[in-house]
């Protein structure tokens, strides 16, 4: 089966633009989460969907940060003006249920540099 | 709250040396403790995990773990490192709300 495809798997923006990231986590996985990890950091949690509905979105960093899962399918998450500090790698992750740890398959991650 | 700590933020070893990467956790109840992989390009990926049981863990390309509870430690060894064994490796935490808890990783170099 494919796995969780994320894209694109790099992008340099200016500060003041908008970025938007898509994750397609695998087919049939209700659960969705995104991380990031900046720059010599700990990878840190996001947020989570459930299908379509965000279930935790705890870690998001403020409100520049949109994250959506129309149609329980795919995921983008939009920054947006983005930052300096927002540079980092964006993972994306998904499983089909919620058993702890159990298939939580991550994607490669985008890669965003923001100058 | 839960954390973890990999106070190693990059080793170097031989190839065919022995390897030790460690990892620290806090975590209130019963942890269930996981080590990634991160090759360049690629997604993390899973090596091993322990959730209950016996305390020594077998993973896959050779790694094992061994889950300490009384020095809250999960370090990560391999008997003999191989060339293809240089990335980043993760250790984490997973809470009850499968929300991992990551620490900052290590970066291994192999050299020949």
């Amino acid at each position: 089966e494919a796995g969780v495809t994320q894209f694109p798997s790099h992008s340099v923006i200016e500060k003041g633009q908008t970025v938007t990231l898509r994750c397609d986590p695998i087919s049939g996985h209700d659960n969705l989460y995104w991380y990031r990890r900046v720059m010599g950091k700990e990878i840190k949690f996001l947020l989570h969907f459930v299908k379509e509905s965000k279930q935790d979105e705890s870690g998001m960093p403020n409100n520049r940060f949109l994250a959506e899962r129309t149609g329980g399918t795919y995921s983008t998450l939009k920054v947006q003006p983005a930052e300096l500090e927002d540079s980092g790698v964006y993972f994306c992750a998904s499983s089909q249920d919620l058993d702890i740890g159990y298939g939580y398959t991550f994607g490669s991650g985008t890669r965003l540099t923001v100058v | 709250a839960q954390s973890v700590t990999q106070p190693d933020i990059h080793i170097t070893v031989s190839e065919g040396a022995s390897l030790e990467l460690r990892c620290n956790y806090s975590y209130g109840a019963t942890p269930y403790l996981f080590w990634y992989v991160q090759s360049p390009g690629q997604g993390l990926q899973l090596l091993l995990k322990y959730f209950s049981g016996d305390t020594l863990v077998q993973g896959i390309k050779g790694f094992e773990a061994e889950f300490k509870r009384s020095q809250s430690s999960f370090n990560l060894r391999k008997p003999s490192v191989h060339w293809s064994d240089a990335a980043e490796y993760f250790c984490a935490v997973v809470n009850t709300g499968n929300q991992f808890y990551f620490g900052t990783g290590t970066s291994l170099t192999v050299i020949p």
